[in-house]
């Protein structure tokens, strides 16, 4: 069965600094994965995706992320950090066969000024 | 334009009560979700609707939860005899058909079972 997993419940990193947060999937088949982020007192946003292609996939506010298929990672990165991408992130994976996305628990990503 | 929308925004409830959730997807979409989010969990899928056909109704928990979706566009979700294990925010999304990967989020309902 396919699974997403985050191993941090919680980032904290200097704005200025670099970010990643981290996530690793398990798939049977070729995975599509997604990062969805969550700010407060709002509904999901889609980031990026990573379907085929190139491994480094760029999204919105900056953000990408970087497909590993030996390491069957793709953390989300971006190269400075602003208080303002404090929010909860979502790692989540497909099967191509199927039509469901399974999500990760969530990272919650903290920005100190 | 207007993204999905769900209503109520805030639901808080009596053990044993039924109650309804609504979803509005964007115009266009046909395939829409229902998930679940209990606190500091990741989302819990629970429905999948194409049009209103649901070919995917594994996620949901126990025969308390139904959910229906008229056309291609309102979609209710009813939990039956709540439980206080329910609270939790349900969110809806939609995408259009093929583009699963590309789900819109609405704000979600949250749900509190007292």
């Amino acid at each position: 069965a396919q699974s997403v997993a985050q191993p941090e419940d919680q980032v904290n990193v200097a704005e200025g600094n670099p970010l990643t947060v981290k996530c690793t999937y398990s798939v049977s088949g070729n995975p599509y994965l997604f990062w969805y982020v969550q700010y407060p007192n709002r509904g999901l946003q889609f980031l990026l995706k990573y379907i085929t292609g190139d491994n480094l996939v760029k999204g919105s506010y900056g953000f990408e992320a970087e497909f590993n298929k030996s390491q069957t990672s793709f953390h989300l990165k971006k190269p400075s950090a602003l208080v303002s991408d404090s929010a909860l992130y979502f790692c989540a994976v497909r099967d191509i066969t199927d039509d469901k996305i399974i999500f990760g628990k969530g990272t919650r990503l903290h920005i100190l000024p | 334009g207007a993204g999905v929308s769900q209503s109520p925004s805030n639901k808080v409830t009596e053990k044993g009560k039924d109650v309804e959730l609504r979803c509005d997807p964007i115009s266009g979409h046909t395939a829409l979700y229902w998930y679940r989010q209990r606190l500091g969990q990741g989302l819990e899928f629970l429905i999948y609707f194409q049009g209103n056909s649901a070919p995917d109704k594994s996620g949901l928990p126990s025969d308390r939860f139904s959910a229906e979706r008229t056309g291609e566009s309102v979609s209710t979700l009813t939990i039956q005899r709540t439980q206080q294990e329910d609270s939790a925010v349900y969110l809806c999304a939609s995408s259009l058909v093929g583009r699963v990967y590309e789900q819109y989020f609405g704000p979600g309902t949250r749900l509190t079972v007292t």
